[in-house]
């Protein structure tokens, strides 16, 4: 356990719909950083926050998903009108910028779209 | 499109053998690298952090880092059927965001 939570740990949605995941960082960490992994792949990069700044978002994103981390505590990540091709787990790591930038990573949300 | 190239592998190594992972990057300006190892439906786990030009040993790990040459690798001494995983490479990009290779996958012969 590296400290890094996420909520849940496994959804199943139909298409359309919209779904919400949330990411406690470990508390002293001022970086949040979310991913998107499919099979046989390495974690996508898609967005993360110093503090609740968004500093930067994918350009591959569609303008479908939305994250936020108010307060710079935690950090939630909604993806709107689901699409079969949402499928996949994603990852939220945190870490202390300009100490080691190391990252640590939460168990992961499982997407599934149907 | 900064990148981070490595060999998806299947990497196959005799138990007891050295496991030898290699990853390029593309942006000259990255200064911090990290390998993490990923077991199957899990997340990633650090392994190692490199930082500097050269050889960082950590038990049976050792990272080496070649900046000049863009190029970070990992090799695994006394191989265990444990190691048995993916192994991700990680680079901070100048702007401070974090990429990944997409992964070797590294299979241990008993």
């Amino acid at each position: 356990d590296t400290g890094v939570s996420q909520d849940p740990r496994h959804k199943i949605t139909k298409r359309g719909q919209n779904v919400t995941f949330r990411c406690d960082p470990i508390s002293e960490h001022n970086r949040l950083y979310w991913y998107r992994q499919t099979l046989g792949q390495g974690p996508e990069f898609l967005t993360y926050f110093q503090n609740e700044a968004q500093l930067e978002k994918s350009r591959l994103l569609s303008d479908r998903f939305s994250a936020e981390r108010p307060k710079g505590s935690f950090s939630t990540l909604e993806i709107q009108r689901t699409e079969q091709g949402d499928s996949a787990m994603y990852l939220c790591a945190s870490s202390l910028a300009g100490v080691t930038d190391t990252q640590y990573f939460g168990p992961g949300t499982r997407l599934t779209v149907l | 499109q900064k990148e981070v190239e490595q060999n998806s592998g299947p990497l196959s190594v005799p138990e007891g053998a050295i496991a030898s992972l290699n990853c390029t990057y593309s942006d000259r300006g990255s200064q911090s690298f990290f390998w993490y190892r990923q077991y199957s439906g899990k997340s990633p786990e650090l392994i190692m952090s490199i930082y500097s030009n050269g050889d960082k040993e950590d038990g049976r790990f050792t990272a080496q880092l070649n900046k000049a040459s863009q190029y970070v690798s990992l090799l695994i001494r006394d191989s265990q059927p444990s190691d048995s995983a993916t192994y991700l490479c990680a680079v901070m990009l100048q702007d401070d965001k974090i990429i990944f290779g997409k992964g070797t996958r590294l299979h241990i012969l008993p």
